[in-house]
């Protein structure tokens, strides 16, 4: 059975700092995706990664795929408040050419503070 | 563009009763998800449609849980005897064909049994 875990669980940081948040995950996918979450509201989709080494960067946030590791890495550069929210990384695990269902880690609630 | 659409946004109920929550997918998209979030499970997968294939039930939790999709198209997930472990966000996704883009959730469907 895929596990998913994530960490830290609960993140309050300072505005202009920087920090990474991990997801590991317990079988082998080349299929990670990025998920943020405001309260109330749905899942908005932020990164897709498809392949080990697999790096992709938004503004403030940069996310990367190690596939051997089985480790994805969502790293926040100089946090600003509207940064805050849950983010989830989510792994597909059948591979092949079409998509399935995903697998979700626990969340992240990260808190910027001024 | 439309996303996904799910109604009703929100359903409060009593235990026992019968509920449908229904699902229309982004226009194109060939593969649709349920998933459900609550705050003791986290988000659970629950089914999948992809095209003309059989659905993938794997993630249902009990048989009191099935799910159609007609033409292709709308989806509906009922749930029979609803307990109140049943309270939880359900979730819709879709994503078109081929296995490299992310999952567009819907806004979800609030369920409330008392």
């Amino acid at each position: 059975e895929l596990k998913v875990e994530q960490n830290p669980l609960f993140l309050s940081m300072q505005e202009g700092k920087n920090y990474t948040i991990y997801c590991n995950y317990s079988t082998t996918s080349d299929r990670l995706y990025w998920y943020r979450q405001d309260p109330g509201k749905s899942l908005e989709s932020l990164f897709v990664l498809l392949s080990n080494g697999a790096v992709k960067q938004e503004g403030r946030l940069m996310a990367s795929l190690d596939t051997k590791a089985r480790l994805s890495t969502l790293h926040i550069t100089a946090a600003v408040h509207d940064l805050s929210a849950t983010y989830f990384c989510a792994v597909d695990a059948q591979g092949g050419g079409t998509a399935s269902k995903l697998t979700f880690g626990t969340g992240t609630r990260l808190q910027v503070t001024l | 563009g439309a996303g996904v659409s799910q109604s009703p946004s929100n359903k409060v109920t009593e235990k026992g009763k019968d509920v449908e929550l229904r699902c229309d997918p982004i226009s194109g998209h060939t593969a649709l998800y349920w998933y459900r979030q609550s705050l003791g499970q986290g988000l659970e997968f629950l089914i999948y449609f992809q095209g003309n294939s059989a659905p993938d039930k794997s993630g249902l939790p009990s048989d009191r849980f099935s799910a159609e999709r007609t033409g292709g198209s709308v989806s509906t997930l009922t749930i029979q005897r609803t307990q109140q472990e049943d309270s939880a966000v359900y979730l819709c996704a879709s994503s078109p064909p081929g296995g490299n883009q992310p999952q567009h959730f819907g806004d979800g469907t609030r369920l409330s049994i008392l």
